[in-house]
């Protein structure tokens, strides 16, 4: 089955830098590759998804990239801020609404 | 628009006992899957309910159980409750009946129930 990796499991910048957390996944069938931010004593919340068909997604301040040949996936947060500071999971799926893979999780801790 | 509820947010039980939790999906969504997530982990796969069925199961005995009523909320159970069976217990939602090329991957968590096991 799918085995989500993801790296760092920790990560510390300061107030204004940019953040990057990797995943690689195994089942080269996924094809769906969401990535949540989960605050304490909180469900994970959506922060931003990419398909297989797209190579790269932007929503302000926050970024991810796909390399469907090394099956590996990036979230890039650029400008980060306190309140990035939180828990990021990726995640992936073979099949539209099918079970999702998660990964271990990265800690961001952003201070100012 | 609500999002996803779950009651209750907190449940205490001791080995042994049954335990049953709750979930109400997103305005306009179908179909609900559970999670169980473990302190300082990710969150692992129980099962997905559709149509008052369930659609997928992952790697969980079968002292885990669940129902979907008409309405599309949903209930977990949990049987013969061990101290490992300690964790938050994530539902999330989807909308899986859509027009042709609806998204139906994007999936909605709820904040969760944390379970203690004595």
């Amino acid at each position: 089955g799918e085995n989500v990796e993801q790296h760092p499991s920790t990560l510390s910048v300061q107030e204004g830098d940019s953040a990057v957390i990797k995943c690689t996944y195994s089942d080269s069938a996924s094809n769906y590759f969401p990535w949540y931010k989960q605050e304490l004593g909180k469900g994970p919340q959506l922060i931003i998804d990419i398909r297989s068909n797209v190579g790269e997604k932007k929503d302000q301040r926050i970024a991810v990239t796909l390399n469907k040949t090394a099956k590996h996936f990036s979230l890039h947060i650029t400008e980060t801020q306190p309140e990035d500071s939180a828990v990021y999971f990726c995640a992936a799926n073979r099949q539209a609404g099918t079970a999702l893979i998660f990964g271990k999780g990265t800690t961001l801790s952003v201070s100012s | 628009d609500a999002g996803v509820t779950q009651s209750p947010t907190h449940l205490i039980k001791t080995r042994g006992q049954q335990v049953t939790l709750r979930c109400s999906p997103k305005s306009g969504h179908d179909t609900v899957s559970w999670y169980q997530q473990a302190l300082g982990q990710g969150p692992q796969f129980i099962f997905q309910y559709y149509e008052e069925e369930e659609r997928q199961r992952g790697n969980f005995p079968d002292r885990f159980s669940g129902h979907q009523y008409p309405n599309y909320s949903s209930e977990l159970n949990v049987n013969a409750l061990l101290l490992g069976d300690s964790a938050l217990y994530l539902c999330a939602s989807r909308r899986d009946r859509g027009r042709p090329g609806t998204k139906k991957d994007t999936q909605y968590f709820g904040p969760g129930t944390r379970l203690t096991v004595l």
